[in-house]
């Protein structure tokens, strides 16, 4: 059964910095290109940022370019999001997401997804 | 940057048929994948690259894409059917993933 868990979540103040991580199982993580997608309470759905397979494609969205940064660990088989200056307006659920390979190394759709973490920034 | 447009909220009594919008221009060149959110859980993929079903998603579920429209449509509606839908697409001119504001379906 694929899983993915998520943890590191919780409260920050504005400017200060958080690590997420998303532990996965049940399948070949490192085939795998996978995603932060994150979401406001109350709100919709909103991509963060992607890797690929060995880390060495990312994108991210203009929300947070420049301050969060996505990696990976292929051995532990974990995803990681480091965010740095935050602020409030990134209070979210953050989700790590799965895309199936073959997708062209780049984030096409989202497959599997974990069961969130929550971020919250205020003073 | 690439707007995808969804109707906040559609209503349909059970047995009828659902259709879900998601508006953007020439979307019918795009990728369509379609998420079904429940309340406090995550996402679920339910039709991706505009009309395939993901295992374990009824055939009730379907999708369409053409021009500027793609259409989710969910058949003979259940009560269970009742969640938040999402569209999405890769916008390959800004390298960004593109979700639509979601649309709320409620079962009457």
């Amino acid at each position: 059964e694929v899983q993915l868990v998520e943890s590191g979540g919780g409260l920050v103040q504005p400017g200060g910095s958080l690590r997420l991580s998303c532990a996965a199982s049940g399948f070949i993580f490192s085939s795998y290109e996978m995603n932060w997608v994150r979401q406001a309470p109350g709100k919709g759905l909103e991509w963060a940022a992607y890797i690929s397979t060995r880390g060495s494609t990312m994108y991210y969205a203009d929300s947070v370019k420049g301050r969060f940064t996505i990696s990976r660990d292929n051995a532990k088989n974990s995803l990681y999001l480091q965010m740095n200056s935050l602020r409030a307006e990134d209070t979210a659920v953050y989700y790590c997401a799965r895309t199936p390979p073959g997708s062209g190394w780049y984030p096409s759709y989202f497959d599997s997804w974990g069961q969130g973490t929550l971020v919250t920034v205020s003073s | 940057s690439y707007v995808l447009t969804q109707p906040p909220s559609v209503s349909v009594a059970p047995g009828q048929t659902a259709r879900i919008t998601c508006g953007g221009n020439n979307i019918g060149s795009k990728s369509v994948h379609w998420y079904q959110q429940k309340p406090g859980q995550a996402p679920v993929l339910v039709v991706y690259d505009a009309s395939d079903r993901p295992s374990g998603i009824p055939e009730r579920c379907s999708g369409s894409n053409s021009g500027n429209t793609a259409t989710l449509t969910i058949s003979r509606v259940e009560a269970g059917d009742e969640a938040d839908y999402y569209c999405q697409v890769w916008d390959s001119s800004s390298d960004h993933v593109v979700f639509g504001g979601g649309t709320k379906l409620t079962v009457l």
